[in-house]
């Protein structure tokens, strides 16, 4: 009973290299979403996706991609991170209509 | 466009003594609502959803809210707080899509012993 699980829970990038964060979600979830959550902010939605193989942008999605090539996997690359991306990011999965989020525990990022 | 607005920053309450955190909404239709609760180092749990009928609702450790729409409020309410619910809590609705939910900036709540 997994739920909802995000590699890695921690990293540290210099300015300019790439990463890829992953989730995965083992409750056969249709909707998977990326948030960053920043002190003062609350959560601010970056991309989701509303099933296999498809993406679309949220609030902030400039400086990010995502992919979503399995159902239970949703990635988030930073192609040339900086430091605005400094953040902790959470995924989190629904099954509909209504269903609320299960969430997971987050990657905490640091761009410097 | 639909928005959520968390006007308490920080909270403190005693322990033991009740609790009310605030959440208004801005959304042109019946709203989902939901309050989520986060924990140092953890991510958000959820706690309590509205979506038609009663309009108080029950959650789980002890929560309740009551969904108010003349006052497009959505309250959080425990009767005796315990020092383990010291955490950051966040309202949130439903946006132009039923699946996407925003969130308001969070409220922190600290626990006097």
């Amino acid at each position: 009973n997994a739920g909802v699980t995000q590699t890695p829970k921690f990293r540290v990038l210099k300015t300019g290299q790439s990463m890829t964060l992953l989730c995965a979600q083992d409750m056969n979830h249709e909707y998977m979403y990326w948030y960053r959550q920043d002190p003062g902010m609350g959560l601010r939605l970056i991309h989701y996706s509303v099933g296999e193989g498809t993406t679309a942008k949220g609030e902030v999605p400039d400086g990010y991609n995502v992919s979503r090539l399995k159902k239970q996997n949703f990635l988030l690359g930073l192609e040339s991170a900086a430091p605005s991306q400094t953040s902790v990011y959470f995924c989190a999965s629904s099954f509909g209509f209504g269903d609320g989020y299960t969430f997971g525990s987050g990657t905490r990022l640091t761009v410097v | 466009a639909q928005s959520v607005t968390q006007p308490d920053i920080h909270i403190t309450v005693s322990e033991g003594a009740s609790l009310e955190l605030r959440c208004n909404y801005s959304y042109g239709a019946t709203p989902y609502l939901f309050w989520y609760v986060q924990s140092p180092g953890q991510g958000l749990q959820l706690l309590l959803k509205y979506f038609s009928g009663d309009t108080l609702v029950q959650g789980i450790k002890g929560f309740e809210a009551e969904f108010k729409r003349s006052q497009s409020s959505f309250n959080l309410r425990k009767p005796s707080v315990h020092w383990s619910d010291a955490a950051e809590y966040f309202c949130a609705v439903n946006g132009d899509s039923s699946y996407k939910l925003i969130f308001g900036s969070g409220t922190r709540l600290l626990v006097r012993p």
